[in-house]
């Protein structure tokens, strides 16, 4: 089945710095990445939509400057938090699809647990 | 926007009890409907699916209905185990219009009790 990697699961870094978060699909070419923010005991809210060569699409209310998306391939996206912040501090989780016919799904990465301390 | 309503957000059963979990969705374009299961500290694990053209999906224990004309969705439990204890949500994604966006229902805390 498809099966998307997510690294790291944890980081923690110092306010001020900045963390990128990587995302590969390992057995399917994902034509659109989603990224997701969890706060302990939320459900998932979207960040932002990344197809493949072009520019990200973000959700209103999440700062495109602060959370940088590439989508650099078919297989692989990049979330860099620029300048972090403790109340950057969540769940960050990426989700792969391969948006083409009728029968398309998502994957999901194992997350990636952000600390800024 | 879709906008995906769930409940319980906890429900509490005994092992062998059955489990059920309601969602509603507001947009009546959405078309795909997947439960999933996410267990503390990791990612949404799919659990069982189902498209707008079928009523009704069934693997082993687990089993979704779909009522399109009411646009509400339910997970089915049977047989419920320990390791069934997790956070489930659902989900509701729409057409191309949407940009394929999956919208989560808030989660219900399911627990299983030996």
């Amino acid at each position: 089945g498809a099966v998307v990697s997510q690294h790291p699961s944890r980081v923690i870094c110092k306010s001020g710095t900045s963390v990128k978060i990587e995302c590969r699909s390992l057995d399917f070419q994902a034509t659109t990445m989603f990224w997701y923010r969890q706060f302990p005991k939320q459900s998932l809210m979207l960040m932002a939509t990344s197809n493949e060569g072009s520019k990200a699409t973000y959700e209103q209310g999440v700062e495109k400057d602060k959370f940088l998306i590439n989508h650099a391939s078919l297989t692989l996206s990049t979330l860099t938090v620029t300048s972090a912040h403790p109340e950057d501090s969540s769940f960050y989780i990426c989700s792969a699809s391969r948006l083409t016919g009728t029968n398309y799904g998502y994957t999901f990465g194992s997350g990636t647990r952000l600390t800024v301390v | 926007g879709e906008n995906v309503e769930q409940h319980p957000s906890t429900l509490s059963v005994q092992e062998g009890d059955s489990a059920v979990i309601k969602c509603t969705y507001s947009d009546s374009a959405s078309n795909y409907f997947p439960w999933y299961k996410q267990e503390l500290g990791k990612g949404p694990q799919l659990i069982i699916d189902i498209r707008s053209n079928v009523g009704e999906k069934k693997d082993q224990r687990i089993a979704v209905t779909l009522n399109k004309t009411a646009k509400h969705f339910s997970l089915h439990i049977t047989e419920t185990q320990p390791e069934d204890s997790a956070v489930y949500f659902c989900a509701a994604s729409g057409p191309r219009g949407s940009n394929y966006k999956l919208t989560f229902g808030k989660g219900t805390l399911l627990t299983v009790n030996p």
